[in-house]
């Protein structure tokens, strides 16, 4: 297996932009986690999805910020409209059954 | 006025010792813990789990140990390398859906 996949890999956007960004989990696993990772504020989980539905957002940021799963293969986080204070690593992650968790190699996003 | 980061905990470990490194957990109720390792530009991955019926669980060259009594963790590399040199966090499960919490990390620095 690829493991988890993210896309893009780096992402340089100016403010007001909209950015979508994209994860294929690992085959088979029913839950996905979406993080930003920053300096400041270290690894935060924004949302979680088992089987494909949300179960938990009280870490997105604000209304700016959503998230979807269509279908147990992909999953998008987007930011509308996006602000310089965004910037950070963007991290998925999926998993089978609350077991350890598979990362992706991450989204660099930087919001000029 | 100036931005301050996170306080990233550092451990310099000169390369062939053995490195310890520890964490603290608040919630009593937890019962599943995972041990990841960060390298720089990737993403955090899995080393080693403990559920929270054992006091010990080794690896390949780790070794982790849990504290029910005091709530802590920590995370012991025998004969430490080079490549073992990233930033490593502790992760606890809270009942429910899977959700993972990070701590803050700790930073290794093997000298060579």
């Amino acid at each position: 297996d690829a493991g988890v996949i993210q896309s893009p890999r780096h992402e340089v956007t100016e403010m007001g932009q909209e950015v979508t960004l994209r994860c294929k989990p690992i085959s088979g696993h029913n839950s996905l986690f979406w993080y930003r990772q920053t300096m400041m504020r270290g690894l935060e989980l924004l949302i979680y999805f088992n089987n494909n539905v949300p179960i938990d957002d009280s870490g997105m940021p604000e209304d700016r910020f959503s998230a979807k799963m269509p279908n147990a293969s992909f999953s998008t986080l987007k930011i509308q409209p996006s602000e310089p204070r965004d910037s950070a690593v963007y991290f998925c992650a999926s998993s089978l059954l609350g077991e350890k968790l598979f990362f992706g190699s991450g989204t660099q996003l930087s919001v000029l | 006025g100036e931005s301050v980061g996170l306080h990233l905990p550092t451990l310099s470990v000169q390369e062939g010792d053995n490195s310890i490194i520890n964490c603290a957990y608040s919630n009593s109720a937890s019962d599943y813990f995972i041990w990841y390792k960060q390298e720089s530009g990737k993403g955090p991955q899995f080393i080693i789990d403990i559920r929270s019926n054992m006091d010990k669980r080794q690896g390949q060259r780790v070794t982790v140990l849990l504290n029910k009594t005091v709530k802590h963790l920590s995370l012991q590399i025998a004969a430490t390398q080079p490549g073992d040199s990233a930033v490593y966090f502790c992760a606890d499960h809270s009942g429910g859906y899977q959700k993972v919490t990070f701590g803050t990390g700790t930073k290794l620095q093997v000298i060579p």
